[in-house]
């Protein structure tokens, strides 16, 4: 079964450092998303992309934050210069299509914690 | 803008009795409304979702949940419980357009033997 896969799983980093995240979401998606989900809290959407273009960003998306589809496969999330509150498990999520009845599938994960 | 509160962070139930795990809603749209379980270091799966077809909505491993208009709920139940339930579980509401979930805290359903 087609699955969303996520590297690395863990990723330790310093504040102020710059952080890439990778996806690969299912083939035959065209809808890509990341949510993040700090210890103890609400997961939280952060962006959804399609077509090369953010298509919604929550207040969370600022500045520090970019996503990019580099190639036919991988999906990713920059982190430009951590910060410790940027502390969280990121879920990558994709779906085939758009509209409120579409499921979106999720990857495993990468707790990322910011020292 | 839609909302989502799951009452009862920790739900412990012992194996064999019904589960309830309850989600009520805010949504200014007609919405659509899924629940997602996670169990220990894996993603988010689906278990069902209500997009207006029938209001009881039955799910994987013998999950249902019943969207109520009137109490703007959607609480999933499961009329036994086994030791492989022990999970998280988020009830999640879509906006109109369909990229974006919202999430509830999460209720984490622990079983006893």
């Amino acid at each position: 079964e087609p699955e969303v896969t996520q590297t690395p799983s863990h990723q330790v980093t310093q504040m102020g450092q710059e952080v890439i995240l990778r996806c690969v979401p299912i083939s035959n998606h065209l809808y890509f998303y990341w949510y993040r989900q700090i210890l103890g809290q609400k997961v939280e959407f952060l962006v959804s992309f399609y077509n090369n273009e953010i298509s919604e960003k929550s207040e969370i998306f600022d500045d520090q934050f970019s996503v990019e589809r580099p190639d036919g496969s991988n999906f990713t999330l920059k982190i430009r210069s951590t910060k410790l509150e940027d502390s969280a498990m990121y879920f990558c999520a994709s779906s085939w299509g758009q509209g409120g009845y579409n499921e979106q599938f999720f990857g495993p994960g990468t707790r990322l914690t910011v020292l | 803008a839609q909302s989502v509160t799951q009452l009862g962070s920790h739900v412990s139930v012992s194996e064999g009795a019904l589960v309830l795990l309850r989600c009520n809603y805010s949504s200014s749209v007609p919405p659509y409304l899924f629940w997602y379980v996670q169990y220990p270091n894996q993603g988010l799966q689906l278990l069902l979702k209500y997009t207006s077809a029938a209001t009881l909505v039955k799910g994987i491993n013998g999950f249902e949940a019943e969207f109520k208009k009137s109490e703007t709920s959607f609480h999933l139940t499961k009329p036994s419980a086994h030791m492989s339930d022990a999970a998280e579980y988020f009830c999640a509401v879509s906006n109109d357009a369909g990229n974006m979930l919202t999430f509830g805290g999460g209720t984490r359903l622990m079983v006893k033997p």
